[in-house]
């Protein structure tokens, strides 16, 4: 059980690139969340999915999409990096949101 | 103004003494409430959670709410060393969107 995965740990990307955050869970999840977390602002929702087929914005979606064609898998694309998004993200899931979410170790973006 | 408004810290204590960590919140439609815990470079782990006003105990924290004033508050006895760490408060609706605050940094010194 591995809980859940993000890849990759570190990214460098240039202004303008584009890349997906993978996510991953294996303990079927049904809720799964993507969070950036900047230096004193805390976690800011991007997008949730609260199962295969269904998402919905956060806080902050402008510039990333997502998609959830299943259960295990949620990831994060950036369409066309920008400096502003360097951040940490992390990924979370949860069975049932009212218990809280497990949360990934996190991918760390720099965008130059 | 944010949703959920953190006591900004950080926190220096001595080992042994109480902390109380400290959140507001301004949305009624917030109807379950978490604490998490931070390590440097980790994500954040799941402490507690509650959802009625009153507190919740677990060993040596307890989490406290009280929905008439908007407050929620975590306090630890007998702080250790290894608390050491950021916490996050978070709020949740029924719809399970989640906002947390911007964290707590906490240091206790042996």
């Amino acid at each position: 059980n591995a809980g859940v995965t993000q890849t990759p740990k570190f990214q460098v990307l240039k202004t303008g690139q584009s890349m997906t955050l993978q996510c991953a869970q294996d303990m079927n999840h049904e809720y799964m969340s993507w969070y950036r977390q900047d230096p004193g602002m805390g976690l800011r929702l991007i997008h949730y999915s609260v199962g295969a087929g269904i998402t919905d914005q956060g806080e902050v979606p402008n510039g990333y999409n997502v998609s959830r064609s299943t259960t295990e898998d949620f990831p994060l694309r950036l369409l066309s990096a920008a400096p502003s998004q360097t951040s940490v993200y992390f990924c979370a899931s949860s069975y049932d949101f009212l218990y809280g979410y497990t949360f990934g170790s996190g991918t760390r973006l720099t965008v130059v | 103004q944010k949703e959920v408004e953190q006591d900004p810290g950080p926190l220096s204590v001595p080992e042994g003494a109480i902390v109380s960590l400290n959140c507001t919140y301004s949305n009624s439609a917030f109807q379950y409430f978490m604490w998490y815990r931070q390590y440097s470079r980790k994500g954040p782990e799941l402490l507690m959670y509650t959802y009625s006003s009153g507190n919740k105990e677990d060993g040596r924290f307890t989490a406290q709410v009280d929905k008439s004033s908007k407050y929620i508050s975590l306090f630890i006895r007998d702080s250790q060393p290894s608390d050491s760490a950021t916490y996050l408060c978070a709020t949740l609706t029924n719809a399970g969107k989640s906002t947390f605050g911007d964290g707590t940094t906490l240091t206790v010194k042996p």
